[in-house]
């Protein structure tokens, strides 16, 4: 079935970049996302890439998507404290009904 | 402001008794949905719903139930049939036509069984 793995934690100084990767399974997803989740909070979207893009950069955001590979990563520049969370990488199905998520990266930054 | 909004944000049972969790939105979505997040497993789909009156088991539905008897509303109520239920409870909603697929999630609900 679909499925989408990405690393548990990361953990980075303040001022470093970070950069949190993924994989997923379904080659005809046409949106890959990122959201991102304070503690005891919901999910709020970060920034999504279409299918037929290779990268968006929105400020501090930088999204590569390489298909062939199913690979699909977040950069965030200068990382500062408030970027500690937990980050979910997703996709929407072929059928354009379901979202996958992974397990989601938990993000430490060190000041 | 227009979002979605889930009650309660805490929750504990006893053993053997069914809770439901309350889900309303006010974005005009037709699409409706509950995930499950557990530590370290991300969100797993419970039930899902893209019209009133019409809704469709996910990845893990059993001994959960849900309606859709409006638009607004998507109730899930946890029966005692779920053997493991402590979890976290999200409620979602989506636009379904002309855009991006994002969901919009409400703050969660933590249910504890005690």
């Amino acid at each position: 079935g679909e499925d989408v793995e990405q690393s548990l934690f990361l953990s980075v100084r303040e001022g470093d970049s970070s950069v949190i990767n993924c994989t997923y399974t379904d080659s005809s997803s046409t949106y890959l996302y990122w959201y991102k989740q304070e503690p005891g909070a919901g999910l709020q979207l970060l920034t999504y890439i279409f299918s037929n893009m290779d990268m968006k950069q929105d400020q501090r955001l930088t999204v590569l998507l390489n298909k062939k590979d199913k690979h699909l990563s977040l950069r965030i520049a200068d990382t500062q404290t408030g970027d500690s969370a937990i980050y979910f990488c997703a996709v929407l199905n072929t059928g354009g009904f379901k979202t996958i998520f992974g397990a989601g990266t938990r993000l430490f930054v060190k000041a | 402001d227009g979002g979605i909004t889930q009650s309660p944000k805490y929750l504990f049972r006893k053993e053997g008794q069914n809770v439901t969790l309350s889900c309303e939105q006010n974005l005009n979505h037709d699409a409706m949905y509950w995930y499950r997040q557990d530590p370290g497993q991300g969100l797993r789909l419970i039930y899902y719903s893209q019209i009133v009156n019409d809704f469709q088991k996910g990845d893990i539905a059993e001994g959960y139930s849900v309606s859709r008897e409006k638009k607004e509303s998507f109730p899930l109520t946890v029966t005692s049939a779920q053997k493991n239920p402590t979890a976290f409870y999200l409620c979602a909603s989506r636009g379904t036509s002309g855009n991006t697929g994002e969901l919009f999630f409400g703050e969660g609900s933590r249910l504890t069984v005690l």
